[in-house]
C-alpha cells in the first residue's frame, strides 16, 4: 500500500529565503506525482504534475523534482513572499485510472 | 471562467438527516471526484465517476452515496448511516483519469448541529 509522508508538517521562513518541502513515498512504481497548494478554507491548486519519466519541472519560482528510485520529491521554491503562505501537498499516482494517494501537507508561513 | 463550483460553503445537519452536498464543472471533464478532508490526516477518495451514469466506491464510500445523471453534475449524498460526517468536502475532475491534473473546487464544509 502506498504511503505517503511530508516532512517537516510546518515550516515558518523569513520573506526572501530559498526553501525546499520534502515529500517521499514508499512505492517506487509511480506514474506521477502532483504537487498543490491549499489556502486556509480553501480548496486544492495544482502547482506542477511530473511525470515518472522526468526529473523535474519548473513553473515560475517553483521548481519539483522527482528521484522515483528513491521514493522522493522536492518542492524548491525560490525568493519566499509571504503570499506563499500556504498548506503545500503532494499527491502520488500509482498508475490508477482513479487513485491518488496524499500526502498530510506542509503548512508553510513565510514572515514579513 | 471554467472551472468547479460546489455548493454551499457550509452545511449543517440535524441527527438522522441526509445532506446532499453539489458540484458542477464546465471543464467538459469526463472524470469527476469527492474527497473528505479531516484535520491532520490527508484526503480520502469517496466516490468517483469516470463516466456519465456510472461511478465506483473510493477508499470510504459507506454512508455516502453520488448520482452522475450529467456530465457537468456529480452530487454527494451524506446519509444518516455516516456517523462522522463533520469534515471538509472536496470535489475534483480531471479531464478523463487520475493520471491527470486534477482540479478541485472550493469545498464544503459539513458541520453536525
Amino acid at each position: 500500500k502506498q504511503e505517503v509522508t511530508q516532512i517537516p508538517a510546518a515550516l515558518s521562513v523569513p520573506e526572501g529565503e530559498n526553501l525546499v518541502l520534502n515529500c517521499s513515498f514508499t512505492d517506487s512504481a509511480i506514474y506521477n506525482l502532483q504537487w498543490f497548494r491549499q489556502d486556509p478554507g480553501k480548496g486544492l491548486t495544482s502547482l506542477l504534475l511530473i511525470q515518472s519519466s522526468q526529473r523535474e519541472q519548473t513553473s515560475g519560482r517553483l521548481n519539483a523534482s522527482l528521484d522515483k528510485s528513491s521514493g522522493r520529491s522536492t518542492l524548491y521554491i525560490a525568493a519566499s513572499q509571504p503570499g506563499d503562505s500556504a498548506t503545500y501537498l503532494c499527491a502520488v499516482n500509482g498508475g490508477s485510472n482513479y487513485k491518488l494517494t496524499f500526502g498530510k501537507g506542509t503548512l508553510l508561513t513565510v514572515n514579513p | 471562467d471554467g472551472g468547479i463550483t460546489q455548493s454551499p460553503k457550509y452545511l449543517f445537519r440535524k441527527e438522522g438527516q441526509n445532506v446532499t452536498l453539489s458540484c458542477e464543472q464546465n471543464l467538459n471533464h469526463d472524470a469527476m471526484y469527492w474527497y473528505r478532508q479531516d484535520p491532520g490526516q490527508g484526503l480520502r477518495l469517496i466516490y468517483y465517476s469516470q463516466i456519465v451514469n456510472d461511478f465506483q466506491k473510493g477508499d470510504i464510500a459507506e454512508g455516502y452515496s453520488v448520482s452522475r445523471e450529467k456530465k457537468e453534475s456529480f452530487p454527494l449524498t451524506v446519509t444518516s448511516a455516516q456517523k462522522n460526517p463533520t469534515a471538509f468536502y472536496l470535489c475534483a475532475s480531471s479531464a478523463r483519469t487520475a493520471q491527470e491534473t486534477q482540479y478541485f473546487g472550493p469545498g464544503t464544509r459539513l458541520l453536525v448541529l
